[in-house]
């Protein structure tokens, strides 16, 4: 089976601008959820999409966004970029979701750069 | 209400000795919990889980984990550093019913020739 894939790896922006990142999950996963990194912050959850919908969603401003293709593809926006925005990106899929005993497998990420 | 904490930001060992890596966990549930491994520019890889089965887990590359209740840890070890052991690991709970996953920090491993 293919992995997570994301795409574009790395991208680079300017204050102001929007972006649109794009993961396609593991073929029969039907969770997918988001999170940034940081140097600062580290590791934090962004929001979890399951056949379509919002299921669960961090601590983010508006200016996040996503949203699930009936295909489980799933697609991450941000708009009015900020310098702070820039941070590597990570989609991560699951057959179920993020309750209980149910791994994820992580993509290799993109990495936004916001000048 | 979950949350995770990974007592050390950098731990610092020679290859061939071993390897500890503490993490304190806090659940209002029966717990699962996770360690993931994130080498330089890649993305997080699944090293093992707890799933309230056998409280001692062994995952990939020699890596294992003991949970212990009583004491809410779910320490990472491993008998003997690899070069390759050099990453970022990351502890993770998750609560059964929920739909929330906790990273932890994460503790940064230096491996020394």
């Amino acid at each position: 089976k293919a992995g997570v894939t994301q795409t574009p790896r790395y991208l680079i922006k300017t204050r102001g601008q929007q972006v649109t990142l794009s993961c396609s999950p593991i073929s029969g996963h039907r969770s997918v959820s988001w999170y940034q990194q940081t140097p600062g912050q580290g590791l934090q959850f962004l929001f979890e999409y399951f056949s379509e919908t919002q299921r669960n969603k961090g601590n983010f401003p508006g200016r996040f966004s996503g949203r699930q293709f009936s295909n489980s593809r799933s697609e991450m926006n941000v708009s009015t970029l900020e310098l702070g925005d820039s941070a590597l990106y990570l989609c991560a899929s699951s057959p179920m979701g993020l309750a209980g005993v149910n791994e994820q497998f992580f993509g290799p990420g993109t990495r936004l750069t916001v000048l | 209400a979950q949350s995770v904490t990974q007592l050390d930001s950098h731990v610092s060992v020679s290859e061939g000795t071993p390897v500890l890596l503490r993490c304190n966990y806090s659940s209002s549930y029966s717990p699962s919990l996770f360690w993931y491994v994130q080498h330089p520019n890649k993305g997080l890889q699944l090293l093992l889980k707890y799933t309230s089965a056998a409280t001692l887990v062994k995952g990939i590359n020699g890596f294992e984990a003991e949970f212990k209740k009583s004491e809410t840890s779910f320490h990472l070890t491993k008998p003997s550093a690899h070069m390759s052991d050099a990453a970022e690991y990351f502890c993770v709970v998750s609560e059964s019913g929920g739909f929330k996953t906790i990273f932890g920090a994460g503790t940064r491993l230096f491996v020394k020739a």
